[in-house]
């Protein structure tokens, strides 16, 4: 069964504090890696799709990159209308299912 | 250009009713999925559509069925209520069963 697992559960950072968060994942045939952003009450906003080991993109302050067996969400510089909910999720290109895990809260306090 | 809609926003039902929830996907994509999440938790998969037919599902039960019309657009169905369904249901929609999927605003569900 594919497993997603985000660590830490929740951050708080200081405004400009740059930090990182972790997305390990097993799955059997990856087809993509996903990063989704939430804020309260609302449906998870996209961000990312990564396909392959080594792969890195970015967003404004957002900096996603993957391994083959982990993902980091790099966050640089961040403000305090980054504070949301950071899903991660895993595409099984064998049966088509999206598994996420918890997802990460981050404070960013001015 | 309109993203994933879903209606209605929020609903309140009592054990034992049946539930029908509305999405419509983001112009141009034919793939529905939709996704039940729990407080303080990730979205768990439900089920998927595809040429208007189911082409996978996760772990639930038979209370939860849906269907979609030829113009993509899909309905989630859930029968017998019990409190655990208490949740926000989010559809997300993509072109293929294999690509990004954006998700709509969600359908919070408060069973009584």
């Amino acid at each position: 069964e594919d497993q997603v697992t985000q660590s830490p559960e929740a951050l708080r950072l200081q405004e400009g504090e740059s930090s990182s968060l972790n997305c390990s994942y097993t799955v059997s045939g990856l087809r993509g890696l996903f990063w989704y952003r939430q804020d309260p009450g609302k449906g998870p906003e996209f961000l990312f799709t990564l396909y392959s080991a080594g792969e890195e993109k970015e967003k404004e302050r957002l900096k996603a990159t993957l391994t083959k067996k982990e993902s980091f969400l790099h966050i640089t510089a961040p403000k305090p209308e980054d504070s949301a909910t950071y899903l991660c999720a895993v595409l099984n290109g064998a049966n088509s299912k999206l598994t996420f895990g918890k997802g990460i809260t981050l404070s960013v306090r001015p | 250009d309109a993203g994933v809609t879903q209606s209605p926003t929020h609903l309140i039902k009592t054990r034992g009713q049946q539930v029908t929830l509305r999405c419509s996907p983001k112009s141009g994509h034919d793939t529905v999925s939709w996704y039940q999440q729990a407080l303080g938790q990730g979205p768990q998969f439900i089920f998927q559509y595809y040429e208007e037919e189911e082409r996978q599902r996760g772990n639930f039960p038979d209370r939860f069925s849906g269907h979609q019309f030829p113009n993509y657009s899909s309905e989630l169905n859930v029968n017998a209520l019990l409190l655990g369904d208490s949740a926000l249901y989010l559809c997300a929609s993509s072109l293929g069963q294999q690509e990004t999927q954006y998700f709509g605003p969600g359908t919070r569900l408060l069973v009584l």
